[in-house]
């Protein structure tokens, strides 16, 4: 069964940093680029990153970057976002997703939540 | 503020046809291909549409994707209630270099 599972949500102060897992079965991970999305409380969903098959190009929201990195372990089957100087407005669910081709993702997780307070 | 615009809600009746519209720019739909999805709170969203008009296996035929120039449409035919959500459409920016979606539309089937 094709499988992506988020792990690594927590409630986190104000300026602190936090690292989201997503491990991937099911499929041949390193063919693939991956998403993280995310959606707030009470609000849409946003795209946030993505990355390359070998991880060797990566891009970002204006509002994550320089903040936000998005990794790999392709051994490992493993999406990383690394999340450092967390603000209020980064509360959200977050989503890490396969690419099926530009932004159509057609594997989605259930979501970790982060909550910056 | 989101780059796509989506209208907040449509409604229509069981059986009915419902369109929801995504409009954008150059940058974004007018060069670049449109995703749909399908979404409800505390669940994943699943794809409906990818490449503007394309339905990934599983997805019924009821579900079709346009575009023309800088708007994109998503038809939904034979309504179901099952089909209360909410729905979303997504493209690649070129300008931005980074993907974005529409702020969602909350379908109603009356």
């Amino acid at each position: 069964e094709v499988q992506l599972v988020e792990s690594g949500g927590d409630l986190v102060q104000p300026g602190g940093s936090l690292k989201l897992s997503c491990a991937a079965s099911g499929f041949t991970f390193s063919n693939y680029w991956m998403h993280w999305v995310r959606q707030a409380p009470g609000k849409g969903l946003v795209w946030v990153s993505r990355i390359k098959t070998d991880g060797s190009r990566t891009n970002y929201a204006d509002s994550v970057k320089g903040r936000f990195t998005i990794s790999r372990d392709n051994a490992k089957n493993t999406l990383y976002l690394q999340m450092n100087s967390l603000r209020a407005e980064d509360t959200a669910v977050y989503y890490c997703a396969k690419d099926l081709h530009d932004v159509g993702m057609d594997v989605w997780g259930q979501g970790t939540t982060v909550t910056v307070s | 503020q989101s780059v796509l615009t989506q209208p907040p809600s449509v409604s229509a009746a069981p059986g009915q046809k419902v369109t929801i519209s995504c409009s954008g720019g150059s940058s974004n739909i007018g060069n670049n291909y449109v995703s749909w999805y399908r979404h409800l709170p505390g669940t994943a969203p699943k794809l409906l549409i990818f490449d503007t008009n394309k339905r990934p296996s599983g997805i019924p035929d009821r579900f079709s994707g346009s575009k023309s120039g800088t708007s994109a449409t998503l038809d939904i035919t034979g309504l179901q209630t099952g089909d209360e959500a909410d729905y979303y459409c997504a493209a690649w920016d070129s300008s931005l270099s980074a993907g974005v979606f529409g702020g969602g539309t909350k379908l109603t089937v009356l």
